[in-house]
């Protein structure tokens, strides 16, 4: 079974630009969650998806977004990128929504803003 | 305001010896714990959870213990094997997993030979 996949894993913005990551879960899995790593936050929510629903979200300014498509992949979206926001961002999936004793992460995006 | 934390960046432990890391909460909503494994260049991998109705959940070499009433919960690994060193987060949710997952900022386990 392919873990949950995440694209790109590497990207390169400047200030004021925007972005959008994507998440592929594991197949069969509804639920999808965003975080964002940085070294001095550590790992913090950004937000939940499950069957195309936002269902909880973090502590984030508005620039945060994302959506969840009818096929369970997940897009998040950073508009106005700010230096803060250069940090691994983390998509976890599970079958159901807050079951996270069942989520699996994929290896992340690492992000970096000039 | 850190809900999780835990205090100790790093931690060397000799192969074979136990590791215990720990980890404090301040916020007593949270009623479900978690503690992840990460390695680099990967994404966490889930180790051991425990509710808040126990106070001691096993699997394997790994035992996490939950004191409540000080708001402390200890990861321990028995016996500790190279295969071990990673960044090890603890995580909590509350009533419903309402407002996602909250970590700390992890503990970097270093098993020597």
């Amino acid at each position: 079974k392919a873990g949950v996949t995440q694209t790109p894993r590497y990207l390169i913005k400047t200030r004021g630009q925007q972005v959008t990551l994507s998440c592929s879960p594991i197949s069969g899995h509804r639920s999808v969650s965003w975080y964002q790593q940085t070294p001095g936050q550590g790992l913090q929510f950004l937000f939940e998806y499950f069957s195309e629903t936002q269902r909880n979200k973090g502590n984030f300014p508005g620039r945060f977004s994302g959506r969840q498509f009818s096929n369970s992949r997940s897009e998040m979206n950073v508009s106005t990128l700010e230096l803060g926001d250069s940090a691994l961002y983390l998509c976890a999936s599970s079958l159901v929504a807050d079951s996270y004793n069942e989520q699996f992460f994929g290896p992340g995006t690492r992000l970096t803003v000039l | 305001d850190q809900q999780v934390k835990q205090n100790s960046p790093s931690l060397s432990v000799q192969e074979g010896r136990i590791s215990i890391l720990n980890c404090d909460y301040t916020n007593s909503m949270f009623d479900y714990f978690l503690w992840y494994k990460k390695y680099p260049a990967e994404g966490p991998t889930f180790l051991i959870s425990i509710s808040s109705i126990k106070d001691k959940n096993e699997d394997g070499r790994f035992t996490v213990f939950l004191n409540k009433s000080a708001k402390h919960l200890s990861l321990h690994i028995v016996p500790s094997q190279p295969g071990d060193s990673a960044v090890y987060f603890c995580a909590a949710s509350g009533r419903g997993g309402a407002d996602g997952l909250t970590f700390g900022k992890g503990t970097h386990l270093i098993i020597q030979p």
